[in-house]
């Protein structure tokens, strides 16, 4: 069956430009998440969703970023006032349940100039 | 805070080797451990997830070992071959269940 798919696979944008980043996760799947993934490092979390439900955005890092998931499926990670420092590969990841193993998709390369 | 390490950061071997690479963590109050493998440019890949109440789960020629209550976990690959290169890295789920959080990974590098 489908994975999970991102996207676009690549964006540039400006600094100060506006920015949503699309995922959509395996069928079925009802918790997604967001991570963010600097060069040489380890994914860091962003954001999860149950269902609808933003169950826990602690790891969102101002409230330049937010995350919706309006229909339980189909999630969008919105970057405003982009900055250098968004610079990075976000990660979208899926599961049939809290807990349950996550699938990731093959991720957002984002680059603000 | 939860924090994960992972020793060592790289690693080339010859084909053929059998090798371990270690994944520790602060907190034992994980939910699961999960192990991923990542190719240049790509995105993660789920290679094996180990319940919290569970000490092993194999895999082809993967083994992960956990151990709570030392806050370490191993993955072990046996017969190692050149498609075996790529970033290994480790991941606890925190007892939410909503959290991963990884270590940095290993470079693995496999020569023919």
């Amino acid at each position: 069956g489908a994975g999970v798919s991102q996207t676009p696979s690549n964006k540039v944008t400006e600094k100060g430009k506006y920015v949503e980043l699309r995922c959509d996760p395996i069928s079925g799947h009802t918790a997604l998440y967001w991570y963010r993934q600097s060069l040489g490092q380890g994914p860091e979390f962003l954001i999860y969703f149950q269902g609808t439900g933003a169950a826990d955005d602690s790891g969102l890092p101002n409230d330049r970023f937010f995350a919706v998931r309006p229909e339980g499926s189909v999630s969008t990670l919105k970057i405003q006032r982009t900055e250098r420092g968004d610079s990075a590969v976000y990660l979208c990841a899926s599961s049939r349940g809290t807990g349950d193993e996550q699938y990731f998709g093959p991720g957002t390369r984002l680059t603000v100039t | 805070k939860q924090e994960v390490t992972q020793i060592p950061a790289a690693l080339s071997v010859p084909e053929g080797e059998n090798l371990v690479l270690n994944c520790s963590f602060t907190d034992s109050a994980i939910y699961n451990l999960q192990w991923f493998r990542q190719d240049p440019g790509k995105g993660l890949t789920s290679l094996l997830l180990i319940q919290s109440s569970q000490r092993e789960q194999t895999s082809g020629r993967l083994n992960a070992s956990l151990d709570k209550s030392s806050g370490r976990s191993t993955l072990y690959i046996a017969a190692s071959q050149p498609g075996d290169s790529a970033t290994y890295l480790c991941a606890s789920i925190n007892n939410a269940g909503n959290m991963l959080t990884f270590g940095g990974g290993t470079r693995l590098m496999v020569k023919p």
